[in-house]
């Protein structure tokens, strides 16, 4: 158990929908990234935040988003879906700098 | 343009020898490099890391080769065991230590 938690596990959706991701971050975690990975990819960096503020952006669509709330919580909101959006949508935390990221066990997106 | 690769998509091992998974990057501001592994339907598992300042990093039966004139890094699995069989990420991040880019991960598969 790496202690990042992701709900839900599973998600089916139509196009169109909007859902929201959540992750809750390892006690005393302050960095939360998103990572996508589609269908047998490697992991795309989406975005990460740290203690509330985004920190760095990486290849993440105008259609989603993402906040780290003041608990570290952290959401992934996508919206408008299509059915390339599907893939697993994964969420790791770490404590500082030059140190290992945790991954949570990443939420299946399905899009039909 | 893929700042980080591993070239071999699968790798097949028997049991009991060494294992070798080859890492390149190509962004000469990486300084901190990380190998994962995952399961199917689980989140990434951290396994080693190595700083720039190395050259070597062992734990247990996995060791890290870095060499940083080549930009190449290299993960060593000895001796293989069938519970190693997953895909192994590379991962890499700068001197600021931000996110991680990942590799495209090797499939690993360890034969009894």
């Amino acid at each position: 158990d790496s202690g990042v938690t992701q709900t839900p596990k599973h998600l089916i959706t139509a196009t169109g929908q909007r859902v929201t991701l959540r992750c809750s971050p390892r006690s005393g975690d302050l960095s939360v990234y998103w990572y996508q990975q589609s269908l047998d990819q490697g992991l795309q960096f989406l975005i990460q935040y740290y203690n509330g503020e985004e920190r760095a952006k990486g290849n993440i669509l105008e259609r989603f988003s993402a906040q780290q709330f003041p608990d570290l919580h952290s959401e992934l909101n996508l919206s408008s879906l299509e059915l390339g959006d599907s893939a697993l949508y994964f969420c790791a935390s770490k404590r500082q700098p030059n140190t290992e990221a945790f991954f949570g066990q990443g939420t299946r997106l399905t899009v039909v | 343009d893929q700042q980080v690769k591993q070239n071999s998509p699968s790798l097949s091992v028997q049991e009991g020898r060494i294992s070798i998974l080859n890492c390149d990057y190509t962004n000469s501001m990486f300084d901190y490099f990380l190998w994962y592994k995952k399961y199917p339907a689980e989140g990434p598992t951290f396994l080693i890391s190595i700083s720039s300042i190395k050259d070597k990093n062992e734990d247990g039966r996995f060791t890290v080769f870095l060499n940083k004139s080549a930009k190449h890094l290299s993960l060593h699995i000895v001796p293989s065991q069938p519970g190693d069989s997953a895909v192994y990420f590379c991962a890499a991040s700068a001197r600021d230590g931000q996110n991680f880019v990942f590799g495209p991960g090797t499939r690993l598969s360890v034969l009894p």
